[in-house]
């Protein structure tokens, strides 16, 4: 399996600022995954981030809103700008692993409430 | 396009009994995996079963299994002889085979173990 820390683990935002999420894995993956999951809701994919080059955006969600770093193979950034109340949700980083590559780990979460 | 249907927002089981939380998927991809994953109020994300659709036996896991019934679109998942630490949300996934790596989930079923 693999291991994968996120931080910060739960924050309480104001209205308006920006919280910096992270994310590192236990070893070298070609690709990681941001997801969200708000309140009594499923995942959904936000964007995956490759290193070295852009990430790539899912429907209704925009680079402006959440940039992401992938500066190396272990380590991404999800940054969520300009927070408002609709944000409030679990951020979840995620990577796969295993020869089939069909082991999809994720990491803790992050629980966001913006007030 | 692809989709994940689970239509049972909440079960109950009786400890040491089975319960089947049931899933459809819809996909025009002959190449696809069908996964289920659980999580507890904890918020992490914990990978049970998969299933490819290619393979001709039903996974199993422990006291997972899953019920692959391809013509029916079918990927209900069985859970033996409930433990209360069972009770947790539920979640059935799909990922599309050529190379892809976008899984989607459905609602969830949240499962409730009995003493």
């Amino acid at each position: 399996s693999a291991v994968i820390s996120q931080k910060p683990s739960r924050d309480i935002c104001q209205r308006g600022t920006s919280l910096t999420i992270q994310c590192q894995v236990d070893s070298q993956v070609t690709m990681m995954f941001w997801y969200r999951q708000q309140p009594g809701q499923s995942l959904t994919l936000i964007a995956t981030a490759n290193q070295g080059s852009e990430a790539t955006y899912e429907s209704g969600f925009v680079i402006d809103k959440f940039p992401i770093s992938r500066p190396n193979l272990t380590f991404s950034t999800l940054t969520v700008s300009n927070m408002s109340p609709e944000d409030s949700s679990i951020y979840l980083c995620s990577v796969y692993r295993g020869a089939d590559t069909y082991e999809q780990y994720f990491g803790p979460g992050t629980r966001l409430t913006v007030t | 396009a692809q989709k994940i249907t689970q239509t049972q927002p909440g079960m109950f089981v009786q400890e040491k009994e089975a319960v089947t939380l049931d899933c459809t998927y819809d996909t025009s991809d002959p190449s696809y995996g069908l996964f289920w994953y659980k999580q507890p109020s904890s918020g992490e994300m914990i990978f049970l079963i998969y299933q490819g659709s290619y393979d001709q036996q039903n996974a199993t896991e422990g006291r997972y299994s899953l019920n692959f019934q391809k013509a029916r679109k079918s990927a209900n998942l069985v859970i033996s002889a409930s433990q209360l630490g069972d009770s947790a949300m539920y979640f059935c996934a799909m990922r599309e085979g050529g190379g892809g790596f976008k899984t989607i989930f459905g609602a969830g079923t949240r499962l409730f173990v009995k003493a």
